[in-house]
């Protein structure tokens, strides 16, 4: 079955920018969407088709793809951006969402 | 308001049966799929399954096939997930989420508050 490969935890300083990266085969032919799970919360839809965000999300974020490779930025990064990431494509072949492990985003 | 709204967190022994729910508003129930997404104690978000309200047409991921049941109520816009049996593995979060209508591969672009599942002897 399909996988999707995250760093399990990412670092970063308030006012830098965050890069979480999310490696899948091939995954430049699928659409990429991306979750926030803030600690005790329902995930957020916070990018979808690779770089869209959906409103109410601040320009901050935003998305991309190259290769095998997804990934969420993160700039000007701020203590409430704490939260852990998941990024999401669907499989084609089982027609099944297939989920990132998640990576935890700690602002310094 | 678009929202889904879950029920509430429960304690069940193993062995029992257990139906949750997730009630749609602000949008039109039956033409948006619904599914399912187990959260295990400080892991990631697993697909279980996904229905659509309108037809009540059901996939299931392998891994969760046979072990739950989803279904749909449209005339009271609620979706269920059950267990028949349940066991201390079952505990989790367990989320609703709507999928966006985009023909294809969409994104989740509602959750539901989730529901806390614990078993416990």
């Amino acid at each position: 079955s399909y996988v999707l490969t995250q760093p399990p935890s990412v670092s970063v300083a308030p006012g830098k920018t965050a890069r979480i990266t999310c490696e899948g085969n091939n995954i430049g032919t699928k659409n990429v969407h991306w979750y926030q799970q803030k600690p005790g919360q329902a995930p957020v839809l916070v990018i979808y088709y690779d770089s869209d965000r959906p409103s109410g999300i601040p320009e901050r974020f935003s998305g991309s793809k190259s290769g095998n490779t997804a990934t969420l930025t993160i700039s000007r990064v701020e203590a409430g951006d704490e939260a852990d990431y998941y990024c999401q494509v669907w499989d084609s072949s089982s027609d099944n969402p297939i989920f990132g492990g998640g990576t935890k985003l700690t602002v310094l | 308001e678009v929202q889904l709204v879950q029920s509430g967190a429960e304690v069940k022994k193993p062995g029992e049966s257990l139906k949750i729910s997730c009630k749609g508003s602000g949008y039109s129930f039956t033409t948006y799929w619904i599914g399912w997404v187990r959260q295990m104690p400080g892991k990631g978000l697993e697909w279980m399954g996904i229905i659509y309200p309108g037809d009540s047409d059901t996939r299931y991921s392998p891994s969760f096939q046979g072990q739950v049941t989803i279904s749909a109520d449209k005339s009271i816009s609620t979706a269920y997930l059950q267990w028949s049996g349940l066991k201390a593995s079952d505990t989790a979060m367990y989320y609703c989420a709507r999928k966006h209508n985009c023909g294809g591969d969409c994104a989740f672009d509602i959750w539901g508050q989730g529901t806390l599942v614990a078993v416990s002897s």
